[in-house]
């Protein structure tokens, strides 16, 4: 069982760099999200989508795009990384609409160093 | 003031150890409260998942939901060096369409053989 798989584990940039994150869910979920953790500020929703074609921002969305590619695929896009964007990036997807009552299902994490 | 308060640690104990993990919160709108578990490198996984006040329990797993004094608990029981993870509460408010999910910052917690 798969369930939410992001790729890469790690990643150095240098300040400027773009990249893209990428994630991918089996369970046929509607709703997927984005988070960063960082140290003492627990998890922070960056962007979701309610389902396919539909993103919305989330609490901390400045520096971020995001694409719902179709119903199994949720990108995260830094267009010029900053320092301050150093962190470990979460996908996570969940049944039913955003926030319902369904829990949440976590990929392992992106690893992202902004040098 | 963080909308959901939980204490970092960490928290060390020895092996056979009662665990208690909490976290207060400071919207009574917040009606359904998760706890998950997070290995070292490893994504968050749901452990328990409540809506009411009082106790679940699931194995060597407790939550505890008081709503009147806003605050939530997980206890474990017959601690083991497997159960060494930080452990994250989780809220969910609904609010006229909009909901919203906030996590706590996390406890780390040490079983020690």
């Amino acid at each position: 069982n798969a369930g939410v798989t992001q790729t890469p584990k790690f990643q150095v940039l240098k300040t400027g760099q773009s990249m893209t994150l990428q994630c991918a869910q089996d369970m046929n979920h509607n709703s997927m999200y984005w988070y960063r953790q960082d140290p003492g500020m627990g998890l922070r929703l960056i962007y979701y989508s309610a389902s396919e074609g539909t993103t919305d921002k989330g609490e901390v969305p400045n520096g971020y795009n995001v694409s719902r590619l179709n119903k199994r695929e949720f990108s995260l896009r830094l267009e010029s990384a900053a320092p301050s964007q150093t962190s470990v990036y979460f996908c996570a997807s969940s049944e039913g609409q955003h926030y319902s009552n369904q829990p949440q299902h976590f990929g392992d994490g992106t690893r992202l160093s902004i040098l | 003031q963080k909308e959901v308060e939980q204490d970092p640690g960490p928290l060390s104990v020895p092996e056979g150890a009662i665990v208690s993990l909490n976290c207060t919160y400071s919207n009574s709108a917040f009606q359904y409260f998760m706890w998950y578990r997070q290995y070292s490198r490893k994504g968050p996984e749901l452990l328990m998942y409540t809506y009411s006040s009082g106790n679940k329990e699931d194995g060597r797993f407790t939550a505890q939901v008081d709503k009147s004094s806003k605050y939530i608990s997980l206890f474990i029981r017959d601690s083991q060096p497997s159960d060494s993870a930080t452990y994250l509460c989780a809220m969910i408010l609904f609010s006229g369409g909009y909901n919203k999910l906030i996590f706590g910052a996390g406890t780390r917690l040490a079983v020690h053989p």
